[in-house]
């Protein structure tokens, strides 16, 4: 079945350094993949997409490749700010019949301080 | 437009006890998914429910049962409660038909603890 492994946190970075978090991936072919994010004392939130191979999704100054070569789909961020502090969920659907549903990966948690 | 609304937000019960959380989609959406998110186990697939249906079950006992209402509204009942189902559980609503997007919209959760 699908799976999802993420780099395991916490990571703390100074306010301005550079973000990666790697996350890779097992499917069967070329699944859309995603990263959710979830804010302090909030649900989640999709942060950003691709659907196919060498598509690059970005929002808010994120950034992830979607790489078929390594199964993988690293979350990049050029200038981290102190309100990017959250926890950062990779995850890629599973289809079973008509069912739909995401595996998530175990999530990071991204402390930035000022 | 109204996002995911999970009721109530924080409930505290002792063990045996049983609960219900509540969800409301957003208007339109007639897929709901329940998770259960712990720091040990992290994001678990419960169920989801499209037009009333289960169409999909995650590998949770029989104790987690849910349902979903002809306004699209749904319900988790958790029974027998243990301290291991102290958690925030999430329901996130989507289209649920149609070309798949992926995109889940999450609710704030419900936060229970059992003592």
């Amino acid at each position: 079945g699908n799976s999802v492994t993420q780099m395991e946190g916490p990571v703390t970075l100074s306010e301005e350094a550079f973000l990666t978090i790697n996350c890779t991936y097992t499917a069967t072919g070329y699944p859309s993949l995603f990263w959710y994010v979830q804010y302090p004392g909030e649900g989640l939130q999709l942060l950003l997409k691709a659907t196919k191979a060498d598509d690059k999704g970005s929002n808010k100054g994120f950034e992830a490749t979607y790489r078929k070569e390594t199964t993988s789909f690293h979350l990049e961020k050029g200038s981290v700010q102190v309100s990017d502090s959250a926890v950062y969920f990779c995850a890629l659907p599973y289809f079973s019949g008509s069912a739909r549903q995401l595996t998530f990966g175990s999530g990071t948690q991204l402390t930035v301080l000022p | 437009k109204a996002g995911v609304t999970q009721t109530p937000r924080y409930l505290i019960k002792t063990r045996g006890q049983q609960v219900t959380l509540s969800c409301s989609p957003i208007s339109g959406h007639r897929s709901v998914s329940w998770y259960q998110q712990t720091p040990g186990q992290g994001l678990q697939f419960l169920f989801e429910y499209f037009s009333e249906t289960q169409r999909n079950k995650g590998n949770f006992p029989g104790r987690f049962s849910g349902r979903q209402f002809s306004n699209s509204r749904s319900e988790m009942n958790v029974s027998t409660l243990e301290l291991g189902d102290s958690a925030l559980y999430l329901c996130a609503s989507s289209l649920g038909q149609g070309k798949y997007t992926g995109e889940l919209f999450f609710g704030e959760g419900s936060r229970l603890t059992v003592l």
